[in-house]
């Protein structure tokens, strides 16, 4: 596609439900990444995926978080037993690898979590 | 104390100003990204860069390795350059850390 689809663009669900956020990269780049954004706090870090490398997973916060990434395209962020500490917007971008360009990575406009 | 720390944290001023973000780093990177982030909360990124210094119509950013500090730049300043700016750090090969932005108020 012509940029990073994520999807949905809010959620807002129940303290101890499971929660499933979309990602949808750019055709062609080959690196994704998760970042989140608590209210009033910088990015934080999450997971990237490049090709068929594992993934660096060491920005998860816990257990309960998990993400995937089916043929190489889009990726799943799964967050289980959603907590209050959980609601953030979280932010997917991808790049080719190294990152190219003047600008490096492109940007999903995010999903915005609410755990009520 | 983070890795990535920017200053200023809030910066007000008016159209047409001559506009410098700071940002320092103590992690070895191998790059530099400057990123905005309006108050919808889209990303984009507006800069990579690893040594000198690069130029986007009124957007110029510096870096200089040995200090570990680079700086944004903004050529007069308009009231739709009102953003969050983000300096982040690339370690190795994709691992990004943040600063925690300056966000930024142009007023006309």
């Amino acid at each position: 596609g012509a940029g990073v689809s994520q999807s949905p663009s809010n959620k807002v669900t129940e303290k101890g439900k499971d929660v499933e956020l979309r990602c949808d990269p750019i055709s062609g780049h080959t690196a994704l990444y998760w970042y989140r954004q608590s209210l009033g706090q910088g990015l934080e870090f999450l997971i990237y995926f490049q090709g068929n490398s594992a993934p660096d997973k060491s920005g998860l916060p816990s257990d309960r978080f998990s993400a995937e990434r089916t043929g190489g395209s889009v990726s799943t962020l799964t967050i289980q037993r959603t907590q209050q500490e959980d609601s953030a917007v979280y932010l997917c971008a991808s790049s080719l690898v190294p990152p190219r360009t003047n600008y490096g990575y492109t940007f999903g406009s995010g999903t915005r979590l609410t755990v009520v | 104390k983070n890795e990535v720390e920017q200053s200023p944290q809030n910066l007000t001023a008016q159209e047409g100003e001559f506009i410098t973000i700071n940002c320092s780093y103590s992690v070895g990177i191998s790059a530099l990204h400057w990123l905005q982030q309006h108050p919808g909360g889209g990303i984009v990124s507006l800069f990579m860069l690893s040594s000198g210094k690069k130029k986007h119509g009124r957007l110029i950013a510096t870096i200089n390795i040995q200090e570990k500090h680079s700086s944004l730049h903004i050529t007069a300043s308009h009231p739709r350059d009102s953003a969050v700016y983000i300096c982040a750090a690339r370690e190795g090969a994709q691992k990004l850390v943040f600063g925690q932005g300056t966000r930024l108020t142009i007023n006309p």
